[in-house]
């Protein structure tokens, strides 16, 4: 079955500095891939998608690549605030192309001051 | 603004006292799902509707149930709240499959259910 891998470790980082997480995944080659970000206490909210045949996706700070020979996205924020401090979760389609994605369980970010 | 409702924000149960939460939308989506999130864990599908068609998840327990009685609204019912169905529970909803078959979910806030 398909199964996505998330760094279960925070990754803490200073203000200014470019975030980097990972999504790595197995047994599946998705069309697109979805980035989330959760707060504590709240439910996920939508960031960016990008699709299968797109190498990279920019939306303000935000960046997005997706290598379908690694099977890895890396998501990106630069010049990063304190703000930003959050769970970030990979979401991808179930296999066989189906509308309903499966999450990973997500890293979470601290950006310290 | 449109957006996805959950109420109530926080429900505490007693150890087999029937629950339910609720769940509506002013998107108008088509799809309506419930997830179950533990701490640090990934949102764990339910079960969900396309429009009124009910999809089960095949390891959901039959503790759980849903019923959707128009678009706006969706309810989870837990009939016999166990000590492990303490947990986050999330609605989402989605809209008619977009370009290539693309969607976001749409998030409520949530309900933190308590069983004491």
């Amino acid at each position: 079955s398909q199964k996505i891998e998330q760094n279960s470790e925070a990754l803490n980082i200073q203000e200014g500095k470019t975030a980097t997480l990972t999504c790595n995944y197995t047994n599946y080659s998705p069309a697109y891939l979805q980035w989330y970000r959760q707060d504590p206490g709240r439910g996920p909210v939508f960031l960016l998608l990008i699709r299968e045949n797109e190498k990279e996706k920019r939306k303000e700070r935000l960046k997005v690549t997706f290598d379908t020979t690694l099977k890895q996205s890396l998501f990106h924020i630069t010049a990063s605030q304190p703000a930003d401090s959050a769970t970030y979760l990979c979401a991808l389609p179930r296999k066989g192309g189906s509308y309903i994605p499966t999450f990973g369980r997500g890293t979470s970010l601290i950006v310290h001051p | 603004d449109a957006m996805v409702i959950q109420n109530p924000r926080y429900q505490v149960t007693q150890f087999g006292k029937p629950v339910t939460l609720s769940c509506s939308q002013t998107l108008n989506h088509n799809v309506m799902y419930w997830y179950q999130q533990k701490s640090s864990q990934a949102p764990k599908l339910l079960f969900h509707y396309y429009d009124k068609d009910f999809n089960n998840e095949a390891d959901t327990p039959d503790n759980f149930q849903s019923r959707r009685p128009n678009t706006s609204f969706c309810f989870l019912d837990i009939r016999s709240p166990g000590l492990g169905d303490a947990a986050m529970y999330l609605c989402a909803t989605s809209g008619r499959e977009g370009l290539a078959g693309v969607n976001e979910q749409f998030f409520g806030p949530g309900t933190r259910l308590t069983v004491l």
